[in-house]
């Protein structure tokens, strides 16, 4: 069955520290792949997606994530957390266009001073 | 302009009632989704529409979900009745024309969270 896994339910880092958040999805053709982002209270927002172009893509508020078609992951990155940075993040798979969503668990990264 | 809304943002109901969810999607998008999120697990897709058509309804987990778009504009999703289980987040999505490169994002309201006791 496709899936999609984030290792790590909650994540704390530093302010100022790296940001990791790892995604590894099963499929044996390249999907699309999205980063969405929940902040409290708010629904969810698109952070960055993959679709082909290039294995790195950068995405909104400092975030960039790198396709590895060879070890079916697209983790997502951010050299310096802020303490804004603070939500839970979904990494997400889509088999075609317009087709559903498939979410990973969610990683809940929180920020320490 | 205006994003995906989603009405109410929180329902409490009790076990056997009926509760209607509505999606307001973005102008002109013709596709709209449905998800919901179950006690802190991961957003399952429940069915997609493509104007007043469901085109997936794979993920609808039985028939106590009824889901419509009349006249390809605003959903629906009624529970009847509703079941402890149901207690969750109901994401609506929208996105625009199919098939077309970078018109295709799924744009996602603020959810209705609810309740079931």
């Amino acid at each position: 069955a496709q899936s999609v896994t984030q290792l790590g339910s909650h994540v704390s880092v530093s302010e100022g520290a790296l940001v990791l958040l790892r995604c590894n999805y099963s499929s044996s053709v390249p999907p699309y792949l999205f980063w969405y982002v929940q902040y409290p209270n708010q629904g969810l927002q698109l952070l960055l997606k993959y679709t082909s172009a290039a294995t790195l893509v950068k995405g909104i508020n400092g975030f960039e994530a790198e396709f590895k078609k060879s070890e079916t992951s697209f983790h997502l990155t951010k050299p310096s957390a802020h303490m804004s940075d603070a939500a839970e993040y979904f990494c997400a798979v889509r088999y075609s266009s317009a087709s559903k969503i498939i979410f990973g668990s969610g990683t809940r990264l929180s920020i320490r001073p | 302009e205006a994003g995906v809304t989603q009405f109410p943002s929180h329902s409490v109901i009790e076990k056997g009632q009926t509760v209607t969810l509505r999606c307001d999607p973005i102008s002109g998008h013709d596709n709209l989704y449905w998800y919901r999120r179950v006690m802190g697990k991961e957003i399952k897709f429940l069915l997609h529409f493509v104007k007043e058509s469901k085109q997936d309804e794979s993920g609808m987990p039985n028939n106590r979900f009824l889901a419509e778009r009349t006249g390809g504009t605003y959903s629906t999703l009624k529970v009847q009745p509703a079941e402890l289980e149901d207690s969750g987040v109901y994401f609506c999505a929208s996105s625009q024309v199919v098939g077309t490169s970078g018109r295709d994002e799924q744009y996602f309201g603020p959810g209705t969270r609810l309740t079931v006791t």
